[in-house]
């Protein structure tokens, strides 16, 4: 098993460019997670997924979209890159959305110049 | 809005020693989770707490929850140089049931053989 997994690991974007950052995992797990760290912040929530089909806002949602295409995936948008942007995104997937342990992946640093 | 303030900030401590890391919550907590970071690592679950006055051990890590439910404490028993890194408290941001996780700023801990 895989676990989490996420692509790119490292990606440096110019401002107004556009990525998606992608997520799978392989543990049948019905919730999925996106995240930033920002040093000094801890992490921050930015979307969420209960369930395939459902996505909702996080703590920090602004200037970004996600997907959730199927069960296994969830990939997060950044429309047009800003450098307060610049971070680090962890996915993360979990059974049940409610007192479930959540599951990280490896995470991938963004850079926004 | 719920916070989670994490003490101290950052420890050193010389293998062998015992250290103690708190988390203060500012609303009552429903589910509290400890995880462990490595540097430019994902996050690893330690342990997750529920009830008041809960107690759960794994190998030389202890972490509790008082009885009132609004501070967390870890604690390492003789420290080894493996137990260094980066600790966070999280906590379910709703009323227990969201999976919406926000996050201490997090502990550094280094351990010095």
């Amino acid at each position: 098993n895989a676990g989490v997994t996420q692509t790119p690991k490292f990606q440096v974007l110019k401002t107004g460019q556009s990525m998606t950052l992608q997520c799978a995992q392989d543990m049948n797990h019905n919730s999925m997670y996106w995240y930033r760290q920002d040093p000094g912040m801890g992490l921050r929530l930015i979307y969420y997924s209960a369930s395939e089909g459902t996505t909702d806002k996080g703590e920090v949602p602004n200037g970004y979209n996600v997907s959730r295409l199927n069960k296994r995936e969830f990939s997060l948008r950044l429309e047009s890159a800003a450098p307060s942007q610049t971070s680090v995104y962890f996915c993360a997937s979990s059974a049940l959305a409610a007192y479930n342990e959540q599951f990280f992946g490896p995470g991938t640093r963004l850079t926004v110049l | 809005s719920q916070e989670l303030e994490q003490s101290p900030q950052s420890l050193i401590v010389q293998e062998g020693k015992n250290l103690t890391i708190n988390c203060t919550s500012s609303k009552t907590l429903y589910g509290l989770y400890w995880y462990k970071q490595k540097y430019g690592e994902g996050l690893i679950f330690l342990m997750m707490l529920q009830k008041g006055g809960e107690e759960k051990s794994h190998e030389k890590i202890t972490a509790k929850l008082d009885e009132k439910k609004q501070q967390s404490s870890l604690h390492i028993t003789a420290s080894q140089p493996s137990h260094a890194g980066i600790y966070l408290c999280g906590a379910d941001g709703g009323s227990g049931n969201t999976g919406k996780l926000i996050f201490g700023q997090g502990t550094t801990l280094q351990v010095k053989p």
